[in-house]
Parts: C-alpha cells; sequence; structure tokens
C-alpha cells in the first residue's frame, strides 16, 4: 500500500519568514496529493491540493510542488502570520481504492510574533 | 452550505452504554468518511460510504457499527466500547463520484469521544 512520509514533524519561524513541509509517497499510482490544516480542536481543513498533471498551485500565501518524478511533493507558506500555527497534514490518493487517502504524520508549526 | 456538522461535540460513555454519533452534510457529496483520529496522529481510516453503499471497512471492529440512512447523513453505532477507543471521531465528505476523479475531504469538527 502507500506510505506517506512527512517531514519536518515540528517546525519553528518567526512571523513574515516562509515555512516549508515536505511530503515522500511511494505509490506510483497515486495521483491527488491534498494539504490540510488542523487547529486545535477543529477538524483538518483543506487548504490547497494537486494533481499529477501539475507541477505548482498557488493560492495567495500559499503554493505546492509536485516532482513525480521523485515522489515528492510540498507546501510553501511566505509571510507566515501567527495564525498559519496549526498542524498540517500532507495526503496522497491513488486512482484505485477510491475514496483512500493516506495521510502524512503531520506537522506541527509555530509562527512566532 | 459547505460545512460537515457533527453531534455532539463531547461524549463520555461507559463499556456497557450503546450510543451513536450523527454526521450530516448538504454539499451533495455521494461520498462520506468516518475517522478516528488519536492525540498527535493523524487521521485514521475507518470506513467509507460511497453512495450510500459501505464500499471500505479498514476491519474496524464489531462495537463500531456504520450507518448510512440517506445521502446527506452518517452515523455510527457505538457499543461495549474499550477505554482505548477514546479519540476525536471525525466524518468527512468529498465529491468523489462516478467519473473516478478524486477530491479533498471536508471534515467536521469531530466528536470528542472518552470512554470510561
Amino acid at each position: 500500500g502507500e506510505n506517506v512520509e512527512q517531514h519536518p514533524s515540528t517546525l519553528s519561524v518567526q512571523e513574515g519568514d516562509s515555512a516549508v513541509i515536505k511530503c515522500t509517497y511511494s505509490d506510483s499510482a497515486s495521483n491527488y496529493f491534498p494539504w490540510y490544516k488542523q487547529e486545535l480542536g477543529k477538524g483538518p481543513q483543506l487548504i490547497i491540493d494537486i494533481r499529477s498533471n501539475v507541477g505548482e498551485k498557488k493560492d495567495q500565501r500559499i503554493a505546492v510542488t509536485l516532482n513525480k518524478t521523485a515522489k515528492h511533493f510540498s507546501l510553501h507558506i511566505t509571510e507566515t502570520q501567527p495564525e498559519d500555527s496549526a498542524v498540517y497534514f500532507c495526503a496522497a490518493r491513488p486512482n484505485t481504492n477510491a475514496g483512500k487517502s493516506t495521510f502524512g504524520d503531520g506537522t506541527t508549526l509555530t509562527v512566532k510574533p | 452550505d459547505t460545512e460537515v456538522t457533527q453531534t455532539p461535540k463531547h461524549l463520555v460513555m461507559g463499556m456497557t452504554n450503546k450510543k451513536s454519533l450523527k454526521c450530516e452534510q448538504h454539499m451533495g457529496h455521494r461520498a462520506m468518511y468516518w475517522y478516528k483520529q488519536k492525540a498527535k496522529k493523524p487521521p485514521e481510516l475507518m470506513f467509507v460510504y460511497s453512495y450510500e453503499k459501505l464500499s471500505i471497512n479498514e476491519s474496524v471492529p464489531s462495537r463500531f457499527s456504520p450507518e448510512c440512512p440517506n445521502s446527506s447523513l452518517l452515523n455510527l453505532h457505538l457499543h461495549a466500547l474499550q477505554p482505548e477507543d477514546s479519540a476525536l471521531y471525525l466524518c468527512a465528505s468529498s465529491q468523489d463520484g462516478r467519473s473516478g476523479i478524486n477530491y479533498g475531504y471536508t471534515f467536521g469538527s469531530g466528536t470528542r469521544l472518552t470512554v470510561v
């Protein structure tokens, strides 16, 4: 089955700096890669996603890049703000086993004011 | 309406109790999910419903029994749980349809379950 590794497990940055979280996946059949943000006491929230036919996608301060050959994808947050502090999960979904995402272990991001 | 609503938000139950968790969405999503999340861990898939039929059961113990009464509702019936079942139970839905295109999940805020 799919295996997703996520690094780092914790990340602390100063407000205004950039943050990068990296994930690798093992199953070449995976073709959909969402990122979720989970704040304390809430469910995960989809913040950005990318499909395997695209190399990069941007939405305001967040961007995701995908390298299919190397089987890794990354989340980039620029101009970080304290409200970006949360746990971030990457995930990978193959085009089989519809509905079955494999999550990374999560990254706790702390943005210091 | 772009939300998944879960009730109750908190639940404390004894090991001999029977209780149910409820989930509702009105986004027209035809795929619905139950996830279990322990502290500082990623969500762990339990069940997937597609077009109101159970499509995936991740070898979940029979003390957890899912039900999908209609396309908007998902229930999780609990019976004879163990203390180690204490966790955050998340419901999610997605736009996945018969086209084979996968989509992201909309999660509810979860039910914090404590088994005593």
